[in-house]
């Protein structure tokens, strides 16, 4: 069983929709990061939690540390918002990964 | 500011040799963590360095190896290459001792083995 999560695996929006991405994990963390990974590999760390939420411009992040959870969620999404989402916890001296939401926004 | 510097970008070896991938980290960072992308396993944690000292590794074997100079560069070693080991390998580095420091990734070296 993984440590982390990620639901949907793809996801398929229009521009504008608002959009979901969720992360479950299994163990006690001390941080959940955010990853945006666009096509040709170079990851961009979107949020780094640890409680309660965070917004940037059209992305918000919450994480729920009770029910061992967090949501990216995207309004007005654009195309360029497609690429890969991945969710990463720290528990220790460990690095966990979800497997990665592949989104793509169609114009 | 520069951002996260990995060299080379791409990388092709033969089964049993061995590589060295470097990584410059922003300056004033003093962590820099390793990590391997491929396709089936998806993105795993390598190890991880703080003031030249390594403070934490993954569940890799020994033929992975890194090491931290005084200028918070970093390079990791791979020996005895296993056609397994094609991979991405990016690095990041952050300003202050994880867990509760951002990350800055470099675009990563992609590593093929023949």
């Amino acid at each position: 069983k993984n440590e982390v999560e990620q639901s949907p695996q793809n996801l398929t929006a229009q521009e504008g929709e608002f959009i979901t991405i969720n992360c479950s994990y299994s163990v006690g963390i001390s941080a959940l990061h955010w990853l945006q990974q666009h096509p040709g590999g170079g990851i961009v760390s979107l949020f780094m939690l640890s409680s309660g939420k965070k917004k940037h411009g059209r992305l918000i992040a919450t994480i729920n540390i009770q029910e061992k959870h967090s949501s990216l969620h995207i309004t007005a999404s654009h195309p360029r918002d497609s690429a890969v989402y991945i969710c990463a916890v720290r528990r220790g001296n460990q690095f966990y990964f979800g497997t990665g939401t592949s989104l793509t926004v169609i114009p | 500011k520069a951002g996260v510097t990995q060299t080379p970008r791409y990388l092709i070896k033969t089964r049993g040799q061995q590589v060295t991938l470097s990584c410059s980290p922003i300056s004033g960072h003093r962590s820099v963590s390793w990590y391997q992308q491929t396709p089936g396993q998806g993105l795993q944690f390598l190890f991880e360095y703080f003031s030249e000292t390594q403070r934490n590794k993954g569940n890799f074997p020994g033929r992975f190896s890194g090491r931290q100079f005084s200028n918070s560069r970093s390079e990791m070693n791979v020996s005895t290459l296993e056609l397994g080991d094609s991979a991405l390998y990016l690095c990041a580095s952050s300003s202050r001792e994880a867990p509760n420091s951002p990350l800055h990734f470099g675009n990563g070296t992609r590593l093929t083995v023949t």
